[in-house]
């Protein structure tokens, strides 16, 4: 089983919807959550991290934990087409280690 | 001013030969990290250096060896490269273990022919 989990997609929204991105996590007893984002061919960028059930936002981002469920998601409002990219769950369960997932592709459609 | 810079951008080489990827961090970071991102987009960690020591060795080969000559440097050396070798490899820096968040560098894309 993977540390991360998540739908690679691609998913599909139209420009001012909603994207929903979704991550599972084993470890339960993870502390960290992050969502990056990777243009293609560039490097990933933080855009988000929660340590706290609930959810955090920031902007058009909304970050949601659900640590009993071992679920964070990523919501994106009125969604543009810069928005387009790959986004990464990244978890850190203990200490020194941190797990990334396969990413899930987003394609905002104009 | 770039945080976290990596050279070379590209490398294509041929199998069984050796090469270096050397990262720098002007950010005043503790902690600097190698990942591998293959062709499905997986990051995978292979090495974190805190302060220049050694914290994390995920299960490399022994063909690639870290080098930190100080906090703000970290490279990476390949030895007898292999076709599975392909992929992006990028360098990271964090504040400290306690603190993933990283930022990365614009990434190596290696080919191995």
């Amino acid at each position: 089983q993977k540390e991360v989990e998540q739908n690679s997609g691609p998913l599909s929204v139209p420009e001012g919807a909603i994207a929903s991105l979704n991550c599972t996590y084993s470890d339960r007893g993870s502390q960290s959550f992050f969502w990056y984002r990777q243009y293609s061919g560039k490097s990933p960028e933080l855009i988000m991290f929660i340590y706290s059930n609930g959810d955090k936002e920031d902007g058009r981002f909304t970050a949601q934990l659900n640590k009993a469920s071992q679920y964070v998601s990523l919501l994106i409002r009125d969604s543009q087409p810069s928005d387009s990219a790959t986004y990464l769950c990244a978890v850190n369960p203990t200490g020194n280690q941190f797990y990334f997932g396969t990413g899930t592709s987003l394609t905002v459609i104009p | 001013d770039t945080a976290v810079s990596q050279t070379p951008k590209y490398l294509v080489t041929q199998m069984g030969n050796d090469k270096s990827i050397k990262c720098e961090q002007n950010l005043g970071h503790d902690t600097m990290y190698w990942y591998k991102q293959d062709s499905k987009k997986f990051l995978k960690i292979m090495f974190s250096y805190n302060n220049k020591e050694l914290i994390i060795n995920e299960t490399v080969p022994n063909r690639f060896s870290p080098k930190s000559p100080d906090k703000a440097h970290l490279n990476l050396h390949i030895n007898s490269l292999e076709l599975g070798d392909s992929a992006v490899y990028f360098c990271a820096s964090s504040q400290d273990m306690g603190n993933p968040g990283y930022t990365f560098g614009s990434g190596t894309r290696l080919t191995v022919v």
